[in-house]
């Protein structure tokens, strides 16, 4: 069986500082992973993803993450906040079908 | 291509009555995934086909839900006998061999 889980349902950063969502998974297979985001009264929108080969991934916005084996880790970050990141972030793993975690609100404060 | 297509966009219906929702995913991918959404939750799987072939069902899929793809393209979800638990997002999904899921924008039920 597969899942994820996200640690911190809300993130609340300041402009301009550094913003990490974190993600750890369980999968009995080499994973897939993925973050996909959430803007108010949208639908789901891929950030970035990890299938095989380089660890570092980087997606889009600016975003990337680090698949971390040893840690069962897929963190999420961005070096410096912008006030159009607020969303939701959604962490999720992939073997035949995708599991999604329950998610993480990030608020960026002016 | 126009990407993932749900209709209806929202539905408001009555507990008890019977509800449909079309899924047109993008024309190359064949696979199809519905999840359900509720306020403040990442989406739950429901079911996924792979062409026509329905490979897996969730366990929150209760008799009362059903759901096809007749020809591998579009797909149906039905939500017969509604109740009020059942008010939520249902999302679309469809992907190629490589995984990643294209979502359609939701279909929003609202039973009363």
């Amino acid at each position: 069986a597969q899942s994820v889980t996200q640690l911190g349902s809300h993130v609340s950063v300041s402009e301009g500082a550094l913003v990490l969502l974190r993600c750890n998974y369980s999968s009995s297979v080499p994973p897939y992973l993925f973050w996909y985001v959430q803007y108010p009264n949208q639908g789901l929108q891929l950030l970035l993803k990890y299938t095989t080969g380089a660890t570092l991934v980087k997606g889009i916005n600016g975003f990337e993450a680090e698949f971390k084996k040893s840690e069962t880790s897929f963190h999420l970050t961005k070096p410096s906040a912008h006030m159009s990141d607020a969303a939701e972030y959604f962490c999720a793993v992939s073997f035949n079908d995708m599991r999604f975690g329950a998610g993480t609100r990030l608020t960026v404060k002016p | 291509d126009t990407g993932v297509s749900q209709d209806p966009r929202h539905k408001i219906t009555k507990r008890g009555q019977n509800v449909t929702f079309r899924c047109d995913p993008i024309s190359e991918h064949n696979r199809l995934y519905w999840y359900r959404q509720t306020l403040g939750q990442g989406p739950e799987f429901l079911t996924y086909f792979q062409n026509e072939a329905q490979l897996e069902k969730s366990r929150l899929l209760s008799d009362r839900f059903s759901a096809e793809r007749p020809k591998g393209s579009f797909s149906t979800l039905e939500i017969q006998r509604t109740e009020q638990g059942d008010s939520a997002m249902y999302l679309c999904a469809s992907s190629s061999e490589d995984g990643e899921l294209f979502f359609g924008e939701g279909s929003r039920l609202t039973v009363l």
